[in-house]
C-alpha cells in the first residue's frame, strides 16, 4: 500500500514565475492538506482539501491556491513566485474527521532564485 | 488562537543517555488532540503518537514514553537509551477544528542528535 507521495521532489524556479506541486494521497483517504516548511521552521498550514472544496485555509496569500480531483489527489499553485517562498512543501492525508492522524509525503523542495 | 511551544531548539545527548523533549500548548478548547511526528533527514514527517484532552495515561511504546499533564499544558516525549537512529526534528503539534477542517498548529521543532 502506497503511502502519501509529491512531485517533483526537488524544484528550482525565479522570481515571478508559477509553480505547480503534486500529490496523491494515501489510498482510503479523502481529504488532503497542504504545509509550508520554511528552513528550521515548523510546518506551517496552507490550506486543506476535501470533496473538491478549500475547506480552511491558513495565513497565506491568494496566491498559493489548490485543487482536488475527483481520485482525491491534489495540485498546489503558487503564482509570481517571491523569494521567501522557498521552502519544503508538505502533503498530508487523511481521513476527513477533526483528529484523524494525518499521513505526511516526503514533500517538494522549492528553490526560487 | 492555538500555539505550541518547543523551548529546546537543539539537543545533543551520547548514545544510552535519556532526553526528554518539552512542548507546551495553549487552547481555548475542552477536546483537543496532541501530536508528535518525526522528521529524519529525508524530510518525510512520521507519526509518532495522538492523544486527546481527556486522557492524561502515560503512554509507552518501547523505548519512548510521553507525559501529558493539562494542569501545565504540557505532553513531554522521552526517549530512553537513545540511539543514533533516533538523531532527527522532533515536532510536537496541537490539532484545531474549525468550518470541518482540521489543521495542525506545529511547533518550532527540536533538533536531536545523538552521538555515537
Amino acid at each position: 500500500d502506497a503511502g502519501v507521495t509529491q512531485s517533483p521532489t526537488h524544484l528550482i524556479k525565479t522570481r515571478g514565475q508559477q509553480v505547480t506541486l503534486r500529490c496523491s494521497p494515501k489510498s482510503g483517504h479523502d481529504t488532503v492538506s497542504w504545509y509550508q516548511q520554511a528552513l528550521g521552521q515548523g510546518p506551517q498550514f496552507i490550506f486543506q482539501y476535501y470533496e473538491e472544496e478549500e475547506r480552511q485555509r491558513g495565513n497565506f496569500p491568494d496566491r498559493f491556491s489548490g485543487h482536488q480531483y475527483p481520485n482525491y489527489s491534489s495540485e498546489l499553485n503558487v503564482n509570481a513566485l517571491l523569494l521567501g517562498d522557498s521552502a519544503l512543501y508538505l502533503c498530508a492525508s487523511s481521513v476527513l474527521g477533526p483528529y484523524n492522524e494525518q499521513f505526511f509525503g516526503p514533500g517538494t523542495r522549492l528553490t526560487v532564485l | 488562537a492555538q500555539k505550541v511551544t518547543q523551548a529546546q531548539t537543539e539537543i545533543s545527548v551520547v548514545e544510552k543517555e535519556d532526553v526528554t523533549l518539552d512542548c507546551v500548548y495553549e487552547t481555548r478548547d475542552t477536546t483537543y488532540y496532541l501530536f508528535w511526528y518525526k522528521q529524519p533527514p529525508s524530510g518525510e514527517l512520521v507519526f509518532l503518537i495522538r492523544r486527546n484532552s481527556f486522557d492524561e495515561q502515560n503512554e509507552i511504546s518501547g523505548r519512548y514514553s510521553w507525559n501529558f499533564q493539562k494542569s501545565t499544558s504540557s505532553f513531554n516525549f522521552t526517549i530512553t537509551a537513545s540511539q543514533v537512529v533516533d538523531s532527527a526534528v522532533y515536532f510536537c503539534a496541537l490539532s484545531e477544528f474549525i468550518q470541518g477542517a482540521q489543521k495542525l498548529v506545529f511547533g518550532q521543532g527540536t533538533r536531536l542528535t545523538i552521538n555515537p
